[in-house]
């Protein structure tokens, strides 16, 4: 049972590069949303989706994409990276209304030079 | 807006005592579901409990316990018998039904041995 499935785990960028970040779960939960962890401000939502075909901004959006063709993958885009980009990155998936709290990925480390 | 205070930055505790984490939050939801997440340093978000709000008996698991006061939108966790594996960042994260875990800036627990 693998449940939330991150890659990479590390990654470095040169600024004004593009990159995708994978997540994928075998759990069948409707809804992945993607967090990033900068220090000392806890964990911010950027994109979710409820569904496949179904994708919403969160708190910081910016500089992100993301799509929703399967239940079971929600890819993140990077369009072209920035040093403010530099954190943590963290899949997460669902139940419906997530009663029973979300299924985190090991998370991705991305520095941005 | 939807709030979550983590007033307590660090916290130690000899091993084997006990030790309170706070948490209070702000929202106008009368339903809702409230967690703690613990990160060690491996980085992965681990669920350490969850309550529901329309639930009033207090959630456990293990040496794990929260006292949670709706009126008073409180959620502490407690930790008795502290052992070295349970230090760690605590994170509090409520839903309030709104797609997204709102997360406070956590607590970075230590054991003292």
């Amino acid at each position: 049972n693998a449940g939330v499935t991150q890659t990479p785990k590390f990654q470095v960028l040169k600024t004004g590069q593009s990159m995708t970040l994978q997540c994928a779960q075998d759990m069948n939960h409707e809804y992945m949303s993607w967090y990033r962890q900068d220090p000392g401000m806890g964990l911010r939502l950027i994109h979710y989706s409820v569904g496949a075909g179904i994708t919403d901004q969160g708190e910081v959006p910016n500089g992100y994409n993301v799509s929703r063709s399967t239940t079971e993958d929600f890819p993140l885009r990077l369009l072209s990276a920035a040093p403010s980009q530099t954190s943590v990155y963290f899949c997460a998936s669902s139940s419906h209304r997530a009663s029973y709290g979300y299924t985190f990925g090991s998370g991705t480390r991305l520095t941005v030079v | 807006a939807q709030t979550v205070t983590q007033s307590q930055p660090e916290m130690s505790v000899q091993e084997a005592e006990t030790v309170t984490l706070s948490c209070t939050y702000d929202t106008s939801e009368s339903d809702y579901y409230l967690f703690w997440y613990k990160q060690p340093p491996s980085r992965q978000m681990i669920l350490v409990i969850r309550q529901e709000a329309y639930k009033q008996q207090n959630a456990t698991e293990n040496r794990f316990s929260v006292n949670f006061q709706k009126a008073a939108k409180s959620f502490s966790l407690k930790i008795s018998d502290s052992q070295l594996g349970d230090a760690a960042m605590y994170f509090c994260a409520p839903y309030f039904g709104n797609e997204k875990l709102t997360f406070g800036t956590g607590t970075r627990l230590t054991i003292i041995p």
